[in-house]
């Protein structure tokens, strides 16, 4: 079964600290998607990356970075430099390859709250 | 924004009702995706549509339906509600079914509160 897991729960921080949020997941596909979704306080989703389960290297996009390790079935994102309008609910989601007549539904952590304080 | 349009963005209605939620896919996007928001149970995934057609059931309780239609709009009925369905739907959407294609963006989302 696919399984999420953030640990961090709430996560607070002053503007311009480095977060790390946590992310690990279970799955038994070799073939997967990770992903990550910020939930701002005005409730919609919005996208923020997607890896394949063939790619480990690590990205990064202004002052975000993620580390994707299949070793440790982690998907660990950091945000450099934090500031007030980060603060929001994060999601890390999986999605499996099932092939011709699956779902690739999402599968969903349960986020982790980020406060950035002025 | 992301392409998605969900209507009524709330909805307040009593124990028993039933109401529809409605959503408009990004353009060309064929898939359409539902899912629940509840502090309990967190993000589910409820249904997928592809293409007019179910694809996959998660979650989705029994008083509860959905459809795609010709244009790709879908609309998600809840019936006899009770007050654990207060919660926030979204609906997302993605080009097709394979999972390289599957990048759902999702709807703002509709805030459903049952009293």
């Amino acid at each position: 079964a696919q399984k999420v897991t953030q640990a961090q729960t709430e996560i607070s921080v002053v503007e311009k600290e480095d977060v790390t949020l946590d992310c690990v997941y279970e799955t038994r596909d070799t073939t997967y998607y990770l992903f990550w979704y910020k939930q701002p306080p005005s409730g919609e989703l919005v996208f923020l990356i997607r890896r394949n389960s063939f790619d480990e290297q690590n990205e990064i996009s202004g002052r975000y970075s993620w580390n994707f390790q299949k070793s440790t079935s982690s998907f660990n994102f950091t945000i450099t430099a934090s500031q007030v309008v980060d603060s929001a609910v994060y999601f890390c989601a999986l999605s499996e390859a099932l092939g011709q007549g699956g779902s690739e539904k999402l599968v969903f952590g349960k986020g982790t709250k980020l406060t950035v304080n002025p | 924004d992301s392409g998605v349009t969900q209507t009524p963005k709330h909805l307040i209605t009593a124990t028993g009702q039933r109401v529809t939620l409605r959503c408009s896919p990004r353009s060309g996007d064929l898939s359409v995706y539902w899912y629940q928001q509840s502090l309990d149970q967190g993000l589910q995934f409820l249904i997928q549509y592809y293409n007019g057609e179910e694809r996959a059931k998660g979650n989705i309780l029994e008083r509860f339906s959905a459809q795609q239609f010709p244009d790709l709009h879908s609309e998600l009925n809840l019936s006899s509600l009770e007050l654990g369905d207060s919660a926030l739907y979204f609906c997302a959407s993605s080009v097709g079914t394979g999972i390289a294609k599957n990048i759902q963006y999702f709807g703002a989302g509709t805030r459903l509160s049952v009293l």
